[in-house]
């Protein structure tokens, strides 16, 4: 079956821009979650959503960064006027169900760049 | 504070020879433990999971790990690597108090030559 897609693959941007990353989780997941990739950080969670409760945002690195999930389904990452200290991979995972056992599933990324 | 820490950032092994990557975590509960892998220009994949039971892991690929709490590790090993084991690869935890998310280590490039 379909794994997790995310789009734009790749994305460049100038500094003070608006971008907007998409994820599309594995169909049935009620668990949705972003992680961000960088080199002086590694991997860092930023915000998690589960159905339709209220999500857990304590990951997001400042008020410049909002994410929503749409129907329960797809999800935008927003960083409004972007930083260099911004640019990373930024991945969206999934998982069927949350909780101690439930396995994320990643998808391939956005690597966004920011000149 | 709760973490994660893999030593080593770069680890080298011959084709045929063991592998061993090393993580420890920290934190007064033991948490849940994971290993991922991570190819070039790929999201990451789950290697194998330690939640309870039995301390010694299979996972994928002939990987396996093994929890021990009197050390607070979970390293990964591999009998005997393959040129196609090269990759980076993460240890993860999910800490008590907050299942929902993964911490993860700082990574370990893996290299194998012939």
């Amino acid at each position: 079956g379909a794994g997790v897609s995310q789009s734009p693959s790749n994305k460049v941007t100038e500094k003070g821009k608006d971008v907007e990353l998409r994820c599309d989780p594995i169909s049935g997941h009620t668990a949705l979650y972003w992680y961000r990739q960088s080199l002086g950080q590694g991997l860092e969670f930023l915000i998690y959503f589960q159905g339709n409760s209220a999500p857990d945002k304590s990951g997001l690195p400042s008020d410049r960064f909002s994410a929503e999930r749409t129907g329960g389904s797809v999800s935008t990452l927003t960083i409004q006027r972007t930083q260099q200290e911004d640019s990373a991979v930024y991945l969206c995972a999934s998982s069927l169900a949350p909780g101690q056992h439930d396995e994320q599933y990643f998808g391939p990324g956005t690597r966004l760049t920011v000149t | 504070a709760q973490s994660v820490t893999q030593l080593g950032s770069h680890v080298s092994v011959s084709e045929g020879a063991l592998v061993l990557l090393r993580c420890n975590y920290s934190s007064s509960v033991p948490p849940y433990l994971f290993w991922y892998v991570q190819y070039p220009n790929q999201g990451l994949q789950l290697l194998l999971k330690y939640t309870t039971g039995a301390t010694l892991v299979k996972g994928i690929n002939g990987f396996e790990a093994e929890f021990k709490k009197s050390e607070t590790s979970f390293h990964l090993t591999k009998p005997s690597a393959h040129m196609s084991d090269a990759a980076e690869y993460f240890c993860a935890a999910k800490f008590s108090g907050g299942y929902n998310k993964l911490i993860f280590g700082a990574g370990t490039r893996l290299a194998v030559h012939p």
